[in-house]
């Protein structure tokens, strides 16, 4: 079974602009989350997807958005990219109960300059 | 904003020694608690989901304990490896919402 994929896995911009990140979850998961990891925050909650509603939101500005397909695939989009958002950018899908296990993805390196 | 707290930071042991470290989460609204380790390059891999008070699971040399009511949870490691070295990350779902809030990580070194 393969496994959660995200693309692309790295990725530099400049300020200003906006990036669309993907993931395609494991084959049958309904549930994908996306979390951004930095040096001194660790692993911080984005939002969750289930069946391509948006089930929880985590504290970060408008510009952070997402949207999930019928097939499961995800997009986050950030807009007006901030130095600040430099960071790891990790999906994870799950069949979408809170006690299923969440597979990562490897991550997409984004990099704002 | 909840507090999920995870200590020690980070952790020196020989290899053979055993170790263990602490998850501290909110005992109000508890649904589960998950580990998962974290090895430089790769991605997180899942090692337990916790729901029940007192819940204990093992996975080879890796077992971890749950007290909902004290809100903390227990991850040993009996006879580390160097291959045991990454991050554990413990994260806790509270009530009927469906975001992981995740500790910091102890990041656990093995030498040879």
């Amino acid at each position: 079974k393969a496994g959660v994929t995200q693309t692309p896995r790295y990725l530099i911009k400049t300020r200003g602009q906006q990036v669309t990140l993907s993931c395609s979850p494991i084959s049958g998961h309904r549930s994908v989350s996306w979390y951004q990891q930095t040096p001194g925050q660790g692993l911080q909650f984005l939002f969750e997807y289930f069946s391509e509603t948006q089930r929880n939101k985590g504290n970060f500005p408008g510009r952070f958005s997402g949207r999930q397909f019928s097939n499961s695939r995800s997009e986050m989009n950030v807009s007006t990219l901030e130095l600040g958002d430099s960071a790891l950018y990790l999906c994870a899908s799950s069949l979408g109960q809170q006690t299923d296990t969440q597979y990562f993805g490897p991550g997409t390196r984004l990099t704002v300059l | 904003i909840l507090n999920v707290e995870q200590s020690p930071q980070s952790l020196h042991v020989q290899e053979g020694d055993s170790t263990n470290f602490t998850c501290s989460f909110p005992s109000s609204n508890f649904y589960a608690l998950h580990w998962y380790r974290w090895e430089t390059a790769k991605s997180p891999e899942a090692l337990f989901v916790m729901t029940l008070n007192g819940d204990e699971k093992k996975k080879g040399r890796i077992s971890a304990t749950l007290n909902t009511k004290e809100g903390y949870s227990y991850l040993y490691i009996k006879g580390s490896q160097p291959e045991d070295s990454a991050t554990y990350l413990c994260a806790f779902i509270e009530g009927s919402n469906y975001k992981l809030t995740f500790g910091k990580g102890t990041l656990l070194t093995v030498n040879p």
